[in-house]
């Protein structure tokens, strides 16, 4: 069965340095997608990045990086001159096939803390 | 302009009530689907609908119900098997042809 993994409960890091959130998946699948969102405490989901599973470039958004390395399933965001209002949950997920739904599974989340 | 619209922000149940929760999209979207978020976790589906007048279970389905007479509107109802007390329910869309995927703001349902 697909799943994600972020195995960073929460991170701190201080403002204008840059900072690596992880993220690993598990599929069979040949194409898939994988996505990050942020989650302020307001509850709305906003679409980072994308990156699909094809893609040779790793994409980038603007101060958001993802870090794609197929071979070890792992798709690390980086965002780079942290910002005060980069303080929220960060959540992976991936997108199963169309004929498979389409649906999006979703890891535990990363609580980032930016510091002044 | 074109999004998702999620209502009410804010919901109270009492217990074996039943309530309906809505969503509404005007992006022409083929596809809807209804997560819940329970405090501190990632999200799990609850129902998906790839077209009109049909839709599919996803992880947690027990206790909620759905239907899909319109393709703009996607109604999550919580029925009074749902025990579960607090969470947050996020509904998103997107189309078949590409990887858009536009989330509500959500609902916050709270047991009372």
């Amino acid at each position: 069965a697909q799943k994600i993994t972020q195995t960073q409960p929460g991170m701190f890091v201080q403002e204008k340095e840059a900072v690596t959130l992880d993220c690993t998946y598990d599929t069979s699948d040949q194409s898939y997608g994988l996505f990050w969102y942020k989650q302020p405490s307001s509850g709305e989901m906003i679409f980072l990045i994308y990156q699909g599973s094809y893609d040779e470039q790793n994409a980038t958004e603007g101060r958001y990086s993802l870090n794609f390395q197929k071979a070890r399933k792992s798709a690390n965001l980086v965002i780079s001159a942290s910002q005060l209002g980069d303080s929220a949950m960060y959540f992976c997920a991936m997108r199963e096939g169309w004929s498979q739904g389409g649906k999006l599974i979703f890891g535990q989340g990363t609580e980032l803390s930016v510091k002044p | 302009d074109g999004g998702i619209t999620q209502s009410p922000k804010y919901l109270f149940r009492k217990e074996g009530q039943n309530v309906t929760l809505s969503c509404e999209q005007n992006l022409n979207h083929d596809a809807m689907y209804w997560y819940r978020q329970d405090p501190g976790q990632g999200l799990r589906l609850i129902y998906y609908s790839q077209i009109v007048n049909d839709f599919q279970k996803g992880d947690i389905a027990e206790g909620y119900s759905v239907s899909r007479e319109k393709k703009e509107s996607f109604p999550l109802t919580v029925t009074s098997a749902q025990k579960n007390p607090t969470a947050f329910f996020l509904c998103d869309c997107r189309s078949g042809i590409n990887y858009g995927y536009t989330f509500g703001s959500g609902t916050r349902l709270t047991v009372v």
